[in-house]
């Protein structure tokens, strides 16, 4: 089994919808939970940081972490043509020194 | 604000070169992180450092090897490039004295080998 698992898509929406991306991962160590947008032929690019869990919101984006149930989220409000990239989770246990990936989930918004 | 810097965005090599990629964090971490990048495979870990001179083996690290003289810079060396080492290539800094947990990524360096 994965320690991170993430549906790659890709998933397809119109302008203005709401986007929910997940991951699940197996590791009740992990505390540090991240969510990175990478466009086509770039790095990735840190979107989102949570530790422990909750929810945490910056701007259209909401991220959502569930240690109980080992889930995490990404929600895209409003989305919009330039939200169109690769997202990727990732998390570490309380160290900081050893990251896990999603596989990352592909979206594409449609004008 | 934070950087992480690729020294070559896009490389192309002939099988048996040798390559040195090169990394550049301004950041003052302690950790840096070698990366692969393949459709399908996701991000696998190759190599990486905690300190000046000091590394760590990570999934993959056949067929390459690292340097870290200085705690800004981490260099990736592939000594005799082959065609199945054509992969998208990411450095990532961290600090674990920082409490944050965050990792940061460069650009990508895409290499190519013929």
């Amino acid at each position: 089994q994965k320690e991170v698992e993430q549906d790659p898509g890709p998933l397809s929406v119109p302008e203005g919808a709401i986007v929910s991306l997940n991951c699940t991962y197996s590791n009740s160590a992990f505390q540090y939970f991240m969510w990175y947008r990478q466009y086509s032929r770039k790095g990735p690019e840190l979107l989102m940081y949570t530790y422990s869990s909750g929810n945490k919101e910056d701007g259209r984006f909401t991220a959502q972490v569930d240690k109980s149930s080992k889930y995490i989220s990404l929600f895209i409000r409003d989305s919009q043509p330039s939200d169109s990239a690769t997202y990727l989770c990732a998390m570490s246990g309380v160290y900081g020194n050893q990251f896990y990936f999603g596989t990352g989930t592909s979206l594409t918004v449609i004008p | 604000d934070v950087k992480v810097t690729q020294s070559s965005r896009y490389l192309v090599k002939r099988t048996g070169e040798k390559v040195f990629l090169e990394c550049v964090q301004d950041m003052d971490h302690e950790n840096m992180f070698w990366y692969r990048q393949d459709p399908g495979l996701g991000l696998r870990l190759i190599y990486f450092s905690y300190d000046v001179k000091m590394k760590e083996k990570g999934d993959i690290p056949e067929g390459y090897s690292v340097s870290r003289e200085k705690k800004e810079r981490f260099s990736l060396i592939l000594e005799s490039a082959s065609t199945n080492q054509t992969s998208m290539y990411l450095c990532a800094s961290s600090s674990p004295y920082r409490n944050t947990g965050e990792l940061f990524f460069g650009e990508g360096s895409r290499l190519t080998v013929l």
